[in-house]
């Protein structure tokens, strides 16, 4: 079973509207959480990078959340523009070894 | 541009066939990962290597096998190649070994094997 879960699997938003996208994890003992976007057949790009004593941070229109206590994080894009369309993913890292656990990602699709 | 460099973009190649990726690092980043990512599915991790050790090794097959050399790149060999094993290999980097380095990932190679 994946450690990372994401939902929704996709959603479909109109330009200018918010969305918020959701991670939760089980890796334990747990070291950090980041989001990453990535545009069809590209590779990814690093949005936020959240420790455990870190609850929010934000870049620009996105904005990352984490819950370490219920091992959930989200990550919420404001006024979307078209350029928003994507996959984005939640990458979890443990803090006993070096493996990164990925999430299958949230692909969004930002409409006119 | 995120500055990892991969070769080539494109390979198609036979089943039963050998192929070398490969893979230079952003300038100063010491660690290297390799990715496997299937139609429509998440990236799998293969496997990184720090300053020329391995360091982590995820569901890589007996059949890949991967180095990173003294001028830090790195190459995945992939032998004896199977129709399933036609994905995007992505390779990424970073600055340490370290868990909270961003990763800077490449815009891939394309695998087809026919």
């Amino acid at each position: 079973k994946n450690q990372v879960e994401q939902s929704p699997q996709s959603l479909i938003i109109l330009e200018g509207k918010n969305c918020t996208l959701q991670c939760n994890y089980t890796v334990s003992p747990f070291s950090n959480l980041k989001w990453y976007k990535q545009d069809t057949g590209r590779g990814p790009v690093s949005l936020t990078i959240m420790t455990f004593s870190e609850n929010t941070k934000s870049n620009g229109r996105y904005t990352a959340t984490l819950d370490a206590d219920t091992k959930q994080s989200s990550l919420h894009i404001t006024a979307s523009q078209l350029s928003d369309s994507a996959s984005y993913i939640c990458v979890v890292t443990g803090s006993n070894d070096y493996k990164l656990s990925f999430g299958a990602g949230t692909t969004v699709t930002v409409r006119a | 541009d995120s500055g990892v460099t991969q070769t080539p973009k494109h390979l198609i190649t036979a089943t039963g066939q050998r192929v070398t990726l490969r893979c230079s690092p952003r300038s100063g980043d010491l660690s290297v990962y390799w990715y496997q990512q299937s139609l429509d599915q998440g990236l799998q991790f293969l496997i990184q290597y720090y300053n020329g050790e391995e360091r982590a090794k995820g569901n890589i097959l007996e059949r890949f096998s991967a180095q990173q050399f003294p001028d830090l790149h790195s190459e995945l060999n992939l032998s004896s190649l199977e129709l399933g094993d036609s994905a995007l290999y992505f390779c990424a980097s970073s600055v340490g070994g370290d868990r909270t380095s961003p990763l800077h990932f490449g815009n891939g190679t394309r695998l087809t094997v026919t």
